[in-house]
Formats: structure tokens, C-alpha cells, sequence
């Protein structure tokens, strides 16, 4: 079974709207880590966001927040007010901490950002 | 701005040459990631490094691929022979081992065989 899904291969926003990109994941490890990178045309993974399964409240950095639920295993991004340098492949990805320190990574979301 | 450096960052070979690709961590990173992306599989886990000793290595293919930390400041990872099912681009990401565990990525080594 897949620990990461993206489910959404591609997603279209306009300018100045927000925009979700949806997570899922599966770990029986009680402590894990979440994470989302960017990767934009020119190839590198640029680190977003970050949530750990113990914190008490949704992550945020500036116009990224993460949508953490729990109970439904879920670790939605949320960019507010997007702008045309956000088109770029998406990646949540997950560490679980019972084990070595490396990263499970979903297939990626394409979103594109229109005028 | 400490980064991840690698080089090089294009690479064309021919099948059964050998390929050596290098990747410098960020200065007092002491977890070294070696990751593959391709279309089909996306992004992989090929080794990884905790203070230069090799952790975990299953994802990657031992008769051809081997992967070293010669030095805190070098990692190399080496593909001989080289066939086409190789050509991905090759991630190198480091960390400081911290509960936080954020990885640094750099630019990546884009290889082609041919």
C-alpha cells in the first residue's frame, strides 16, 4: 500500500485564489513528521511546510498552511492568494519516526497558476 | 546562504560507461540522502548517510550503483556500468539530524545514457 497519495495529478487556480492541494498517508507509527516541497521548472525541491503528528495546531509559513486532520490521515496544503510563481509539482511527503530519518515522497500535484 | 551543492548537473553517457556523480552537504549536516526521480516512479530513496556511515541502502541497485562519503564534506555516488533505465535525475538532500529533520535538497544531477 502506498504511505503517500496525492490524488489530484493536476490543478488549475486563477491569481489571488487559494488553492488545496490534498494528502493522504499511512503510517501505524504513533510519531511521524509531514512535509510538503515545492519543485518548480527549474528542478529543485524547495522545503514548504512541516507538521509533526504530536502538534497541537496547523502549521503555517507565510501563504502556506497545512490542513492537518488526523483522525481522517490527511495533510492538505493550502496556498491563500496564489501567484503565478506557485505553478510548479507539488510533493507531500512523510517521515516515520520509528525508523531512519528518510522521506516517503506521493507521486506529486501539478498546479498551474493562470493570469 | 549555505546550500547543497552537486555536480554535475547534466550528465550524457553512453551505456557501460561509468558515471560518478558528487554532492557536497550543507557545512555541520550529518544525514546525507541520495534520492532518484523519474517520471514512472517518482522520487526514491536510493542511500542514506548518518556521520558518513552508510544506514540504509536497499533501494538501491547493488551490482551496478555504490554510494560513499568519502570526507564530512563529500558524497559520491557512483553508477558502473551505466545502462538507460538509469537516466533520472539524482537528488542529493542533507540534514542535521534534528527532531525537526528537514532535508535541504540540492539542485540535482540530471543523467542521461544512451
Amino acid at each position: 500500500a502506498q504511505k503517500i497519495t496525492q490524488t489530484q495529478p493536476g490543478m488549475f487556480v486563477q491569481e489571488k485564489e487559494a488553492v488545496t492541494l490534498d494528502c493522504t498517508y499511512d503510517t501505524s507509527d504513533p510519531s511521524y513528521g509531514l512535509f510538503w516541497y515545492k519543485q518548480p521548472s527549474s528542478g529543485e525541491m524547495i522545503f514548504l511546510i512541516y507538521q509533526g503528528s504530536y502538534d497541537q495546531q496547523n502549521a503555517t509559513e507565510g501563504r502556506y498552511s497545512l490542513n492537518f486532520q488526523k483522525a481522517r490521515k490527511s495533510a492538505n496544503l493550502v496556498i491563500s492568494a496564489s501567484q503565478l510563481g506557485d505553478s510548479a509539482m507539488y510533493f507531500c511527503a512523510m517521515r516515520e519516526n520509528s525508523g531512519y530519518s528518510t522521506l516517503t515522497f506521493g507521486k506529486g500535484t501539478m498546479l498551474l497558476v493562470s493570469p | 546562504d549555505a546550500r547543497v551543492t552537486q555536480t554535475p548537473r547534466d550528465k550524457v553517457t553512453e551505456m557501460g560507461q561509468e558515471v560518478t556523480m558528487r554532492c557536497q552537504p550543507i557545512l555541520g549536516h550529518n544525514t546525507v540522502f541520495w534520492y532518484r526521480q523519474t517520471m514512472m516512479q517518482g522520487l526514491e530513496l536510493l542511500a542514506y548517510f548518518r556521520n558518513r556511515a552508510p544506514l540504509d541502502d536497499s533501494g538501491m541497485p547493488k551490482d551496478r550503483f555504490s554510494a560513499e562519503m568519502p570526507d564530512a564534506t563529500l558524497a559520491t555516488l557512483k553508477i558502473q556500468p551505466s545502462e538507460p533505465r538509469d537516466s533520472a535525475v539524482y537528488f542529493c538532500a542533507s540534514g542535521s539530524g534534528s527532531s525537526y529533520n528537514e532535508q535541504f535538497f540540492g539542485p540535482g544531477t540530471r543523467l542521461t545514457v544512451l
